[in-house]
């Protein structure tokens, strides 16, 4: 069964960087036709889809605002893939998840139970 | 920006059925757009209910459904019960790798 297990600070400080590590288990990061993601969710809000990564390190990307400030690297060898986020503001704090993105990146069929990120000033 | 939109909130009878759609600001949905949907319960990771339209995902039970109505993705539930009670989010595919999430519905069973 995989699993997806999100880690990092729980605490950033304002304009700083955040960043998050998923570990993947129970399945290689390398298998074809599977893009690997980050969405997050600010507290009382929906879901915010970030962007994505092949493990080729072929990536994509939500709203150009967001974008400038996001890298998402993946390390096959250690099956796991990042997210940086750089210029934290108050409005970065969100749970943060990561999830398998599958059907050709359509659609997210494995989930991680997310991990909760607040910007300090 | 496409804004990809969803009741904000709905109520359900226990044992009746409801209608969740997901649509476009601009434009219609339809298969290529793969809409997938989701349920989220309070202080949980979101569960993949239905993708590709109609495909249940492993485990869901069937009075989940998906289908297209008018210009709208619908997700169906049939029979409501309790535990039913959750956020449910749709996502479209966009084409590049690009997904968007809609706002979400509160459904409420009472």
């Amino acid at each position: 069964q995989l699993q997806l297990q999100e880690s990092g600070p729980g605490l950033v400080k304002f304009s700083e960087t955040l960043s998050l590590t998923c570990t993947v288990s129970g399945g290689s990061i390398a298998r074809s036709f599977y893009h690997w993601g980050w969405i997050r969710q600010p507290p009382g809000k929906g879901l915010e889809w970030i962007g994505s990564i092949y493990f080729s390190g072929s990536t994509n990307f939500s709203n150009p605002s967001l974008m400038s400030r996001v890298t998402i690297s993946v390390d096959t060898s250690k099956n796991q893939f990042s997210l940086r986020l750089s210029s934290v503001t108050a409005a970065d704090s969100a749970v943060y998840y990561c999830a398998r993105s599958a059907g050709g990146a359509t659609y997210f069929d494995y989930w991680g139970p997310g991990s909760l990120v607040t910007v300090s000033s | 920006q496409t804004v990809v939109t969803q009741e904000p909130s709905i109520s359900v009878s226990p044992g009746g059925t409801v209608t969740l759609t997901c649509g476009l600001s601009s434009g219609s949905v339809s298969t290529s757009s793969h809409p997938s949907w989701y349920q989220q319960t309070p202080g949980q990771a979101p569960r993949t209910l239905i993708y590709s339209t109609y495909i249940r995902s492993s485990g869901v039970p069937d009075r989940f459904s998906g289908s297209l109505l008018g210009n709208k993705a619908a997700l169906t539930i049939t029979g409501a019960q309790a535990d039913d009670e959750s956020d449910y989010y749709c996502v479209l595919y966009m084409g590049s790798g690009i997904s968007v999430f809609g706002g979400g519905t509160k459904l409420t069973v009472l």
